[in-house]
């Protein structure tokens, strides 16, 4: 079956630091791959995603690559802020399916 | 966001109580899910309905019943509910085509408490 990894938590990083949180899947065929957010008290966004091999997705200052070779979609950002901070997912869905796989999720704080 | 909306926002009941969770999305997608996200543990899918019908149920206790309506509506009813119930529910929304792949929407989520 399908399934995403993502590096455990928490991080914490200083403000305007680099930013990288680590996914892998693995899945049949080529699934979608995306990042969501879920800030404090609140539901999940959707922050990015791709669709196939070699495609970046990027949304307010985030990117990852959908890099089929290595089965990865790395979540970076050049320079966080303190309102990064919140529970970041990485989460696939496969071709022909309907049901979106989660990672157990990565807190990020960011401390001024 | 108001794509996907949830009412109530916080919910208290006891084991012996009847309540429902109501989910609106205003997409114009097909298809809708329920999610249930405990503390330290990864999501769960609990329901999904495409065109109104179920299609999953991730063997999901017999005391959460869903109903969906219509395509932009979804209800989880909950009747004699146990402490370890007690969750963030998360309601999605997508529009499934051939091939699948659709990026889901969520709703805010209803934080409920059982005691």
């Amino acid at each position: 079956g399908n399934s995403v990894t993502q590096m455990e938590g928490p991080v914490t990083l200083s403000e305007e630091a680099f930013l990288t949180i680590n996914c892998t899947y693995t899945a049949t065929g080529y699934p979608s791959l995306f990042w969501y957010v879920q800030y404090p008290g609140e539901g999940l966004q959707l922050l990015l995603k791709a669709t196939k091999a070699d495609d970046k997705g990027s949304n307010k200052g985030f990117e990852a690559t959908y890099r089929k070779e290595t089965t990865s979609f790395h979540l970076e950002k050049g320079s966080v802020q303190v309102s990064d901070s919140a529970v970041y997912f990485c989460a696939l869905i496969g071709f022909g399916n309907e049901k979106l796989t989660f990672g157990t999720g990565t807190r990020l704080t960011i401390i001024p | 966001e108001t794509g996907v909306t949830q009412t109530p926002r916080h919910l208290v009941m006891g084991m012996t109580n009847k309540k429902s969770l109501k989910c609106e999305q205003h997409l114009g997608h097909n298809a809708m899910y329920w999610y249930k996200q405990s503390a330290k543990k990864p999501l769960e899918l609990m329901f999904v309905y495409n065109f109104k019908e179920q299609t999953e149920n991730n063997s999901v206790p017999s005391r959460f019943s869903p109903e969906c309506p219509n395509s932009s509506h979804l209800f989880l009813h909950l009747h004699t509910l146990q402490p370890e119930d007690s969750a963030l529910y998360l309601c999605a929304s997508s529009q499934v085509v051939a091939g699948g792949g659709e990026t889901q929407y969520f709703g805010p989520g209803t934080r409920l408490l059982v005691l």
